[in-house]
């Protein structure tokens, strides 16, 4: 159990693009999920916590305009990267806290998506 | 301040038993985890640790100790595909994880 996707894997887009990518929980309800970045050797560095139903609460220094999310559903979260430059290229990946009882604790990641901005 | 004190890199042979330490400081407390990370992948779960004591599982064990803000993972019988970065993270009283580094470990043939 606790099974977390994420799509796409890999992304390659043009600068000033935008990119969607989507976090779902296959087997269980998450009221909160999470977006991390990863740049390589680096420690993972939350993004913003989304709770479903509201806005998301974002990290100190990270643009909301430009770092779009969205939690409509308890299995379903997007982060959307607007207007995409080299400098967002890095690994995105989401976690989810299940929101059932005995297991409310535990973030269960998603596998990640690899984003290139050429 | 909150922080999460691990090794950087850790070398251990196949086979042997290797224990990787974490020590945190965090404004409250509700449990401390272990994840592992492959290269290039994200991590995994491996432990959640609220109360003091071992909780083994497997080739894995966690150990926890509240009053001295510590913890280790511990790995038996060492295979290759343990090579990894292992996670620690605290969760502080807004059930916020606090991420430590991570410890690299290179097991050797």
């Amino acid at each position: 159990g606790a099974v977390v996707s994420q799509h796409p894997s890999w992304v390659i887009c043009k600068s000033g693009t935008s990119v969607k990518i989507e976090c779902r929980s296959l087997d269980f309800q998450a009221t909160t999920m999470f977006w991390y970045r990863q740049f390589p050797k680096q420690s993972l560095m939350l993004m913003a916590t989304s709770n479903e139903g509201s806005k998301a609460t974002y990290e100190q220094g990270v643009e909301k305009d430009k770092f779009l999310i969205n939690h409509a559903s308890l299995t379903l979260s997007t982060l959307t990267v607007t207007s995409a430059h080299p400098e967002d290229s890095s690994f995105y990946i989401c976690s989810a806290r299940s929101s059932e009882r005995g297991d409310v604790e535990t973030q269960y990641f998603g596998p990640g998506t690899r984003l290139l901005v050429l | 301040g909150q922080n999460i004190d691990q090794p950087t890199e850790m070398t251990a042979t196949e086979g042997a038993i290797v224990q990787i330490n974490c020590t945190y400081q965090t404004s409250g407390f509700n449990g401390l985890f272990w994840y592992q990370q492959h290269a290039g992948e994200a991590p995994t779960f491996l432990s959640y640790n609220v109360l003091d004591g071992l909780e083994e599982k497997g080739r894995f064990s966690s150990f926890l100790s509240r009053s001295k803000g510590y913890s280790y993972l511990l790995l038996k019988e060492l295979q290759m595909k343990d090579s990894a970065s292992y996670l620690c993270a605290a969760l502080d009283s807004n059930y916020q994880l606090i991420w430590g580094a991570g410890t690299k470990l290179i097991i050797k043939p």
